[in-house]
């Protein structure tokens, strides 16, 4: 059975600590991993990784894939009040020709503190 | 503010009612799909279309009942719900397969009860 675990569940930081979110898999088929962020309903995206070993970053976070040891971090520097949310991993399974067959972790929530 | 627009927000009904979820969007987007949230839960696939068509139904009970009338509108007709069946129910698209991203636009939900 597809597998995607996130860790820690939770974790509360003050303003300007830098995070680390962990995210293992255990999927067939694997395509893609993609971080979402989920503040109050709509998941927004923030990455997809398809390539073990290339960081990919927009600001202050950043994120990279290591398909080996089949996991993904999500980096976030400064943490600002704003970045207090859910954290998702997902993982996008080959499905034919559909692309968004996503399973999803169990989330990390981020709790910053001013 | 999100492209993908779910209404109702919010809707409340007994297991014998059928009621209708809908979702529109306006991005050329030529996939769609819901997903189930219970609370403190992740999302979790229910149907993918693409292309209009019916592409994935994750063994999703028969009382939910998926429809895609043209490529901005997705459905979802329910009907004897249970109470379980309880959660935010959300829609999203993406950009045709060719130029997939992985970025799915995600609605903020309807929120449904069942009673």
């Amino acid at each position: 059975e597809d597998k995607v675990v996130q860790s820690p569940l939770s974790l509360v930081v003050h303003e300007g600590d830098t995070v680390t979110l962990n995210c293992s898999y255990e999927v067939t088929n694997f395509r893609s991993l993609l971080w979402y962020k989920q503040e109050k309903k709509a998941p927004t995206f923030l990455f997809m990784l398809t390539s073990s070993g290339i960081e990919k970053k927009s600001g202050r976070l950043s994120s990279i894939l290591d398909k080996k040891e089949l996991f993904s971090i999500l980096n976030i520097t400064a943490t600002q009040t704003g970045d207090s949310a859910v954290y998702l991993c997902a993982v996008d399974r080959a499905g034919g020709t559909s692309y968004g067959k996503l399973t999803f972790g169990q989330g990390t929530i981020l709790t910053v503190h001013p | 503010d999100t492209e993908v627009t779910q209404t109702p927000k919010h809707l409340v009904m007994g297991m014998t009612n059928k009621k209708s979820l809908k979702c529109e969007q306006h991005m050329g987007h030529r996939a769609m799909y819901w997903y189930k949230q219970k609370a403190k839960k992740p999302p979790e696939l229910m149907f993918v279309y693409s292309y209009e068509k019916l592409s994935i139904n994750e063994s999703v009970p028969s009382r939910f009942s998926p429809e895609c009338p043209n490529s901005s509108l997705l459905n979802l007709h329910l009907h004897a719900l249970q109470p379980e069946d309880s959660a935010l129910y959300l829609c999203a698209s993406s950009h045709p397969l060719a130029i997939y991203t992985g970025e799915l636009f995600f609605g903020e939900g309807s929120r449904l009860t069942v009673l």
